[in-house]
């Protein structure tokens, strides 16, 4: 099993430039998040999917999009970077909705210029 | 409003040592505190975790010890190892799966 991967590993935008975070688990999980990763400021919930269908704000969702594209892949969209989303983006899953254990993809480092 | 507060923020251990590191939370409504270990260019993984019921849990090298009264938890490495640098965050979770507040992280070297 591969876990939780994500594409791309790295990407450098320039401000109002759009891409989409990929991400994928095969461990049949219901719950998929995302987080970014600031110096000092620990991990933070942009957005989170309970199960398959279902989407919801978290912590920081300003500027972010996301789909659940199926059970398996959860996507993370910026419509128009700025540079404060430059961070460390991370996608996770949890086996349902009570999964306390999270189970988190390699990362992706974002810089907005 | 920060919820879970970590320190320190980095801890430099001679190998064989105790590694120390405190956090402190706020909510009373959390139940579940686990701790996140991450080495450089990876995603953090589960290491140990604690429900507020018990006072310690002990695996391996590695225990938690819970004040529920202080609001206070910690995380010592025992026989601290080169192999242990890592950044480690504690977290604190209640109810839903969503509600997971993490600390800041502390980056651990441990030096031969």
């Amino acid at each position: 099993n591969a876990g939780v991967t994500q594409t791309p590993k790295f990407q450098v935008l320039k401000t109002g430039q759009s891409m989409t975070l990929q991400c994928a688990q095969d461990m049949n999980h219901n719950s998929m998040y995302w987080y970014r990763q600031d110096p000092g400021m620990g991990l933070r919930l942009i957005y989170y999917s309970a199960s398959e269908g279902t989407t919801d704000k978290g912590e920081v969702p300003n500027g972010y999009n996301v789909s659940r594209l199926n059970k398996r892949e959860f996507s993370l969209r910026l419509e128009s970077a700025a540079p404060s989303q430059t961070s460390v983006y991370f996608c996770a899953s949890s086996e349902n909705r009570g999964g306390r254990t999270k189970f988190f993809g390699p990362g992706t480092r974002l810089t907005v210029l | 409003q920060q919820q879970v507060k970590q320190s320190p923020q980095s801890l430099i251990v001679q190998k064989g040592g105790i590694s120390i590191i405190n956090c402190a939370y706020e909510n009373t409504a959390f139940d579940y505190f686990p701790w996140y270990q991450q080495f450089p260019g990876k995603g953090p993984a589960l290491l140990i975790a604690i429900r507020p019921d018990v006072s310690e849990k002990k695996e391996g090298r590695f225990t938690i010890s819970f004040n529920k009264s202080a609001k206070q938890f910690s995380l010592h490495i025992m026989d601290s190892q080169p192999g242990d640098s890592a950044t480690y965050f504690c977290a604190a979770q209640s109810g839903g799966y969503q509600k997971v507040t993490f600390g800041t992280g502390t980056k651990l070297q441990v030096i031969p």
